[in-house]
């Protein structure tokens, strides 16, 4: 069964922190994101990858940053953890027509 | 960029009934997902649509390009359907904008 993992289901940090959530996976896509969700905002795109060693920026950047050192991983990482950043993180994969988005079941990261 | 916007916010059915909700975007797309999450994270993607219609056991999934407008239907819904119903677009790019979801309860 295809999958997508990511690594933790809870994580809670302190501010200032730096934070790495990382996502695997198994399918061979070339394309990966990661996402926040909010209640009430959706899900919102914070970094993209379309294949090793590229990144580029979706809708809410700040604070984060990504790499993608190799095709079945790509980690997002929080220089320095804020409470603003508390929220639930999803990983996503899909190949590159894009016909079919497969999620991890997500990262829910409090931040005090 | 592109709005997307679903109604209702909100639905609670019974058991049975057959239950619509609706997802409208202002730009053209290349294509349009509906996408399920039940309480815990886990997202599901249910259909890509281009165009016309898709059927997957009692989900039914119409795009209506010209009007920039898409549906997913449930019939002889069932508690299990309880979840949120997301829907997103595609344009040009290849990232998708999504929709804030619909939250669906069906009572026994």
């Amino acid at each position: 069964d295809v999958k997508v993992t990511q690594s933790s289901r809870y994580l809670v940090k302190r501010t200032g922190e730096k934070v790495f959530l990382e996502c695997v996976q198994d399918m061979d896509h070339e394309n990966m994101f990661w996402y926040r969700q909010d209640p009430g905002l959706g899900l919102r795109l914070i970094y993209f990858s379309y294949d090793v060693k590229m990144k580029e920026k979706g809708d809410i950047p700040e604070g984060y940053s990504v790499s993608r050192e190799k095709k079945e991983r790509f980690s997002l990482i929080l220089e320095s953890a804020s409470t603003n950043q508390t929220s639930m993180y999803l990983c996503a994969s899909s190949p590159p027509t894009n016909e079919k988005l497969f999620f991890g079941s997500g990262t829910q990261l409090s931040v005090l | 960029k592109n709005e997307v916007e679903q109604s209702p916010q909100n639905l609670t059915a019974q058991e049975g009934e057959f239950i619509t909700i609706n997802c409208s975007y202002s730009v053209g797309i290349s294509a349009l997902h509906w996408l399920q999450q039940h309480p815990g994270g886990g997202i599901v993607s249910l259909f890509m649509l281009s165009s016309g219609k898709k059927k997957h056991g009692r989900l039914i999934a119409t795009i209506n390009i010209q009007e920039k407008h898409s549906s997913l239907h449930i019939t002889a819904s069932h508690p299990r359907d309880s979840a949120v119903y997301i829907c997103a677009v595609s344009g040009s790019a290849r990232q998708l904008t999504f929709g804030s979801g619909t939250q669906l309860t069906v009572l026994p």
